[in-house]
C-alpha cells in the first residue's frame, strides 16, 4: 500500500480557497487517489477520487500532476462548516484493506 | 437508500465485561471493514471482509477482539474482557467492490462510542 503524507493541520478563513496537498511517492500504476472528510462524531465521508490530471465535482477539485507522486485537494470558498479532518488515501482495486493516515485537520475561522 | 447502520450508538461497560457491536452494511456491498478511532486520532484498521473469502484480521489488536459476518451482510465485532484502553469509537464501513478504491469508495456508519469504566 502506498504511504501518504499530509500536513497535520491547516487554518483558513471563510470565503478563501483551501488547498491540501498529499504526498504519495510510491504510488503504483493501478492506484487511485481518494479523499474523505470527517466531522466530529461522524464517520468519514467520501469527497472525491481521481487517477490523473484533474477531477471536479460539486464539492471539490482534485489536481494530480503527471508523475502522480502527489495530489492536491482544493476546496473553493470554504465556510465554517468545512471545518473537519481530511484524509488522503491511495490504493487500487483488489482484495486489500484500506488504511487511513492521520489526516489534515482544517479549521475555518470567521 | 439506507446507509451503513451501527448499533448501539453508545455503549458504556465495566472493565472485564464482553461487548458486541453490530454493523448493517449497505445492501449489495461485498466488502465490509471495521476501524477503531481513539479521541483525536486517525482511523486504525481492525478487520476486513470481502465476499466469501477469509477475512483479513491483521489489524485486530489482541485475541480479545473477534468479528464475524453472517450471510455476507450483517457483521458483529466482539470484544471480550474489555479493558479501559478499548475505549474508542468503532466505525464500520462497506464498499461495493473490494478494497474501497477504484470507483467504489467506502461508506461509513456513524460508529459506536465505547466507554469502558
Amino acid at each position: 500500500l502506498a504511504k501518504t503524507t499530509q500536513p497535520i493541520s491547516m487554518d483558513s478563513y471563510e470565503g478563501q480557497e483551501v488547498n491540501i496537498t498529499c504526498s504519495h511517492n510510491n504510488i503504483a500504476t493501478n492506484d487511485y487517489i481518494t479523499w474523505y472528510q470527517q466531522f466530529p462524531s461522524q464517520g468519514p465521508r467520501f469527497i472525491i477520487q481521481g487517477y490523473k490530471t484533474k477531477v471536479t465535482n460539486e464539492v471539490a477539485s482534485l489536481f494530480i500532476p503527471a508523475d502522480r507522486k502527489s495530489s492536491t485537494l482544493s476546496l473553493p470558498r470554504v465556510s465554517l462548516s468545512d471545518t473537519a479532518v481530511y484524509y488522503c488515501l491511495v490504493g487500487g482495486r483488489g482484495g486489500f484493506k484500506t488504511i487511513f493516515g492521520a489526516g489534515t485537520r482544517l479549521f475555518v475561522k470567521a | 437508500g439506507a446507509g451503513v447502520s451501527q448499533s448501539p450508538s453508545n455503549k458504556v461497560t465495566e472493565k472485564g465485561k464482553d461487548v458486541e457491536l453490530r454493523c448493517d452494511p449497505i445492501s449489495g456491498h461485498t466488502a465490509l471493514y471495521w476501524y477503531r478511532q481513539s479521541l483525536g486520532q486517525g482511523l486504525e484498521f481492525l478487520i476486513y471482509f470481502q465476499g466469501n473469502s477469509a477475512p483479513d484480521k491483521s489489524g485486530l489488536p489482541s485475541d480479545r477482539f473477534s468479528a464475524e459476518r453472517t450471510g455476507g451482510s450483517v457483521s458483529t465485532l466482539t470484544i471480550q474482557r474489555t479493558q479501559q484502553e478499548d475505549s474508542a469509537v468503532y466505525l464500520c464501513a462497506s464498499s461495493l467492490a473490494p478494497g474501497g478504491q477504484g470507483d467504489s469508495p467506502l461508506h461509513f456508519g456513524n460508529g459506536t462510542r465505547l466507554t469502558v469504566t
